[in-house]
């Protein structure tokens, strides 16, 4: 799977949107977008994903670049329970079920 | 909803001792991982089973991991022996068949070998 990059830590202040980039600029045709988060002494937890267009659920929005090379992850409104290490991870479509590749994430840090 | 449940949540041994993780997956999920977690090397895969059939086990450290899916709804992953370097958060994941199905993980063996 292609590599992502992400800034090793971001601070937001509680309440306020948070914007978490990734890069990927090595991206393919058939890659998705996932991001997963994982809270402390808790398992990684899927947040969401897509392939070009943006996509909402009740967690998060993501945001594609148009040229794929990019996404962030938009929290709308911290909360103290947001902080977490957030993964950008690609998957390759190949029709069955593979492992995430984990990178070292941002540590997301909210403000009271 | 059960939730993939992990067992032990901890578990402290001497070095040598054989140690036995265990992983039920969510019902009706085909697709089960087991994941390690350390500072040095953050979370990588260790293998992952397909209809209860392992897939890739290149992860795997070495001779003395051992994996095993006997049925859908259980796995076992089996340390013997133990080295203190193999301590760390043990994760099992399950997911449905497919690329984009999310995977969801259970909490965790914190294992520590001394």
């Amino acid at each position: 799977d292609a590599k992502t990059t992400q800034p090793n830590s971001m601070e937001s202040n509680e309440e306020e949107p948070v914007h978490l980039p990734c890069n990927h600029s090595t991206i393919s045709g058939t890659d998705y977008i996932h991001w997963y988060r994982q809270l402390p002494s808790q398992g990684p937890e899927y947040v969401i994903h897509g392939l070009t267009s943006n996509v909402n659920n009740r967690m998060a929005s993501l945001a594609i670049a148009e040229d794929r090379k990019s996404s962030t992850l938009i929290l709308h409104r911290a909360t103290l329970r947001d902080a977490a290490v957030y993964y950008c991870i690609l998957r390759r479509y190949s029709g069955s079920a593979r492992q995430l590749t984990f990178g070292s994430g941002t540590q997301l840090t909210v403000l009271p | 909803d059960a939730g993939v449940i992990q067992s032990p949540r901890h578990e402290v041994t001497e070095m040598g001792q054989e140690v036995t993780l265990r992983c039920k997956p969510i019902s009706g999920h085909n697709s089960l991982f087991w994941y390690r977690q350390t500072m040095m090397r953050g979370l990588e895969l260790l293998i992952y089973f397909n209809n209860n059939v392992p897939i890739d086990d290149s992860g795997m450290p070495e001779d003395r991991f051992s994996a095993k899916m006997p049925n859908a709804s259980f796995s076992t992953l089996k340390i013997q022996p133990s080295e203190p370097r193999d301590s760390a958060v043990y994760f099992c994941a399950s997911s449905r068949r497919g690329d984009n199905q999310p995977q969801h993980f259970g909490d965790g063996t914190r294992l520590s070998i001394l």
